[in-house]
């Protein structure tokens, strides 16, 4: 089965740091999306590209995240510097057009 | 207040009975409501995706209903199993455009044998 490859999938690291979340979406996908998931605030989404543009990023912090698709395989989420309240787990998902997105298996950042 | 709201937050089952979960949404114009299964540590799985002329769509013993005029959906399990537990989640998107999509914050289903 295709799937959407998310590394690492843990990441421990001290507030101040740079911390890079990276993504390899299904080939053949169009449409990536990142996601943060916590248990107050559920699933909100950070940003997304279709054909490698960035169409929407108005979820994400702009002063500390930033997200990226170099090519079509790769697309990155950085936090720069990472806080304490940045402690999630990262979601990527991929999909062609509007319909059934496939999710990564996340990033669980924790940042002491 | 949250446009997609569902109920129950918690549901608590024994092994081989059936379920309804239930999703509201205000969110408007519609396109789409989806139905994702995460199981712990994972992530979200699609169940079921219906537009607003479809009002009712299966996958196996998971069987989503959809209201566009009340603006509800429920997502029925029938004969369930203990792999059923898990968060399911209802997402409404807005419009074509993927990005404009709502999330519930679930539903925690435990399965008890």
């Amino acid at each position: 089965d295709a799937r959407v490859t998310q590394t690492p999938r843990h990441k421990v690291t001290e507030m101040g740091q740079e911390v890079t979340m990276r993504c390899q979406p299904i080939l053949g996908h169009n449409t990536v999306f990142w996601y943060r998931q916590t248990m107050m605030q559920g699933l909100e989404l950070l940003a997304y590209f279709r054909n490698r543009a960035p169409l929407d990023d108005s979820g994400m912090p702009k002063d500390r995240f930033s997200a990226e698709m170099p090519d079509a395989t790769l697309a990155t989420l950085k936090i720069q510097p990472s806080e304490p309240r940045d402690s999630a787990v990262y979601f990527c998902a991929s999909g062609f057009g509007d319909y059934g997105y496939t999710f990564g298996s996340g990033t669980r950042l924790t940042v002491v | 207040k949250n446009q997609v709201e569902q109920s129950p937050q918690s549901l608590i089952i024994l092994e081989g009975k059936n379920c309804t979960l239930q999703c509201n949404y205000t969110v408007s114009p519609f396109s789409n409501l989806r139905w994702y299964k995460q199981d712990t540590g994972r992530g979200p799985v699609s169940l079921t995706i219906m537009t607003f002329s479809e009002n009712t769509k299966s996958n196996g013993r998971y069987t989503a209903t959809l209201d566009a005029d009340t603006k509800q959906s429920s997502l029925h399990i029938t004969a369930s199993q203990l792999s059923d537990s898990a968060s399911y989640i209802c997402v409404v998107s807005k419009d074509t455009n993927a990005g404009k999509s709502t999330f519930g914050d679930g539903t925690t289903l435990t399965v008890k044998p």
